[in-house]
């Protein structure tokens, strides 16, 4: 019963370091999004898998980033060489199967990323 | 570039007013449109969600309607209380799309004062 879980709540890295945030979906959840949150802003979409399958990194803004799911169930996203622009927070959802047409997506409470 | 713009981006009203959030999108092949809460540091707590061949929908005070033929949908609050102090966020769900991503508005910040 419980929901997305995320981990670290919070990160500070230093300006070049790199940094992995970890999501757990929901169990027995096929598809799984990351977003990017900025100050103020609405959530953008980053990256879906669906299982283990990475079908969409269209969002994903540079080659810095970089997100695995390998066994289908827990997502890690990897942000190489961290630049101030990356603070945001990083959020997680994930849902049944997306092309069931009532799907929602649930969302965990992210992790806020700051680049110093 | 699909877009989602949400207004006001703040609002502040007292306790037990009626109010309505407004919601406007540019990509007319929508699947669904979805509203979300997010109080601060949390997540994101879906509310309200409309499939394309509706036209509304209501959750107790919430009720939240969509005109495809506009681009807009509407989340209407009755009798605020200074519980539903959030920040309120529509999400559009692209019938193009294959994977189920959402596009967000940028939010509207409510603020209910007792």
């Amino acid at each position: 019963g419980a929901g997305v879980s995320q981990s670290p709540r919070y990160k500070v890295a230093k300006r070049g370091q790199d940094v992995a945030l970890r999501c757990d979906p929901i169990s027995g959840h096929v598809s799984l999004f990351w977003y990017q949150q900025a100050l103020g802003q609405g959530p953008e979409f980053l990256t879906y898998f669906q299982n283990e399958a990475q079908l969409d990194k269209s969002g994903l803004p540079s080659d810095r980033f970089f997100a695995e799911r390998p066994e289908g169930s827990v997502s890690t996203l990897k942000i190489q060489r961290t630049q101030q622009e990356d603070s945001a927070v990083y959020l997680c959802a994930s849902s049944m199967r997306q092309e069931q047409s009532k799907n929602t997506q649930y969302f965990g409470p992210g992790t806020r990323l700051t680049v110093l | 570039k699909q877009e989602v713009t949400q207004i006001p981006a703040a609002l502040s009203v007292p306790e037990g007013e009626n109010l309505v959030l407004n919601c406007s999108f540019t990509d007319s092949a929508i699947y669904n449109l979805q509203w979300f809460r997010q109080d601060p540091g949390k997540g994101l707590t879906s509310l309200l969600l409309i499939q394309s061949s509706q036209r509304e929908q209501t959750s107790g005070r919430l009720n939240a309607s969509l005109d495809k033929s506009s681009g807009r949908s509407t989340l209407y609050i009755a009798a605020s209380q200074p519980g539903d102090s959030a920040t309120y966020l529509c999400a559009h769900r692209s019938s193009s799309s294959n994977t189920g991503k959402l596009i967000f508005g940028q939010g509207t910040t409510l603020q209910v004062k007792p």
